[in-house]
Formats: C-alpha cells, sequence, structure tokens
C-alpha cells in the first residue's frame, strides 16, 4: 500500500525559532510530493510542489523552504518562525498511475507562541 | 480564471436526512478533473472521488452520491441517510489537465463543514 507518514504530529515552538518538518512516502516510485498549509479559516494553501530529487516548485513567497533530498522524502522548513506560520501542514503526493489525484498523509499541527 | 466555490460555509443536520453540498466550479480548460475530499475531525484529508471533464455519468457509491453537470459546472455531492460519522470538512477541488502543470496542481474550494446531529 501507498503511505504517507509526517512528524512530528504536533509542535508548539517559539517566533524566530527554525523548523523542519517531515514527509516521507512508501510504496511508490517517483511520485510527485506537494506542502499545504490550512489556516484558521480552513482553506487548502499550496505551498511547494515537487516532481524529482532536488526540483522544488513554490507557490507562495515566505520565510519557509522546501527540499526534497530523496525520492520520497520531503522536508519543509524555516529559519525564523513567524505567528502566521501557524497552521495545519500536509504533505501529499500524486503519481503511480494518475497524476491528478492526491493523496494526504495525517499533518502535523504547527503552533507558533 | 479557474475557481472552485463551496458557497455552503456550514450545514447542520439530524441523523438520517438526506443532505447535499454543493460545488461550482469555474476553468479556461477543456480537460479536467474534479474532486470530492473529506477532512474529519482528525484532519487527514480523505480522497472520496475524481470525476473527469468527459465522463457526465453520476456516481453511486453506498450512501454517497455525485452530479456531475458541465452546462451549469456543478459537481454536487449527496449523502443519503446521513450519519453522525459523516461530520466533517467537504471540500470540492479542480485540477486542470493543461494549466495545471504535469504535477497536476489541484484547487480547492474553502471546503463546507457539515455537522450530523444524532
Amino acid at each position: 500500500s501507498q503511505t504517507i507518514h509526517q512528524w512530528p504530529a504536533t509542535l508548539v515552538q517559539p517566533v524566530g525559532s527554525p523548523l523542519s518538518l517531515e514527509c516521507t512516502v512508501e510504496g511508490t516510485s517517483n511520485p510527485n510530493l506537494y506542502w499545504y498549509r490550512q489556516a484558521a479559516g480552513r482553506g487548502l494553501q499550496l505551498l511547494f510542489y515537487s516532481v524529482g530529487i532536488g526540483q522544488i516548485s513554490s507557490e507562495v513567497p515566505q520565510n519557509l523552504s522546501a527540499s526534497r533530498p530523496q525520492d520520497r522524502q520531503f522536508i519543509l522548513s524555516s529559519k525564523k518562525l513567524l505567528l502566521s506560520d501557524s497552521g495545519f501542514y500536509l504533505c501529499a503526493r500524486s503519481g503511480g498511475g494518475s497524476p491528478y489525484e492526491q493523496y494526504f498523509g495525517p499533518g502535523t499541527r504547527l503552533t507558533v507562541t | 480564471a479557474q475557481k472552485v466555490t463551496q458557497a455552503q460555509t456550514e450545514i447542520s443536520v439530524v441523523e438520517k436526512e438526506d443532505v447535499t453540498l454543493d460545488c461550482v466550479y469555474e476553468t479556461r480548460d477543456t480537460t479536467y478533473y474534479l474532486f470530492w475530499y473529506k477532512q474529519p475531525p482528525s484532519g487527514e484529508l480523505v480522497f472520496l472521488i475524481r470525476r473527469n471533464s468527459f465522463d457526465e455519468q453520476n456516481e453511486i457509491s453506498g450512501r454517497y452520491s455525485w452530479n456531475f453537470q458541465k452546462s451549469t459546472s456543478s459537481f454536487n455531492f449527496t449523502i443519503t441517510a446521513s450519519q453522525v460519522v459523516d461530520s466533517a470538512v467537504y471540500f470540492c477541488a479542480l485540477s486542470e489537465k493543461n494549466y495545471g502543470g504535469s504535477q497536476g496542481n489541484l484547487i480547492f474550494g474553502k471546503g463546507t463543514k457539515l455537522s450530523v446531529k444524532p
């Protein structure tokens, strides 16, 4: 089966601290990978996507960055968190037969204090 | 421009009632894909269905059914005999074949929060 892991599940960080969220995918090769953020208003905002190792596209300019060091690993980072970075971060993958269906991980709930 | 509108922000029903969640979309593409996702309180988005723009056949899966009408650019979702476990936020989404990139970017609506009371 194809599974998406995200950790940590929850995180509380002070303003100005660094951030590293990890997403790993099992059961599929060369997936497209995505990072979304869902703020309190419930809308889903695409932050980054990657079609391969080292290939990152940013959808929204901000103080976040993403990296894909391995085929099935996608990392979201920040050097200095802002209060506005609080939210629910979801990793997703597509591929494996259909590039159009995206499957989501369990998410990381980030609170910046 | 491409856009997905879910006009119903919140809906509350009593168990066993039928409920329809509306979704209207705008697209510049001739080939596109429509989706519904469910987000229960746990937070994970669960894929429910994909519909291709060239297939207007409606679909039924158990208590769920989907009505796709290109003439009105709508892709509505009906839950028959709702249950408490159906309580969640439901998202409609659009992906355009020629404009969404090879990675198939999804455009989400803002979601409809469904509360089913016992």
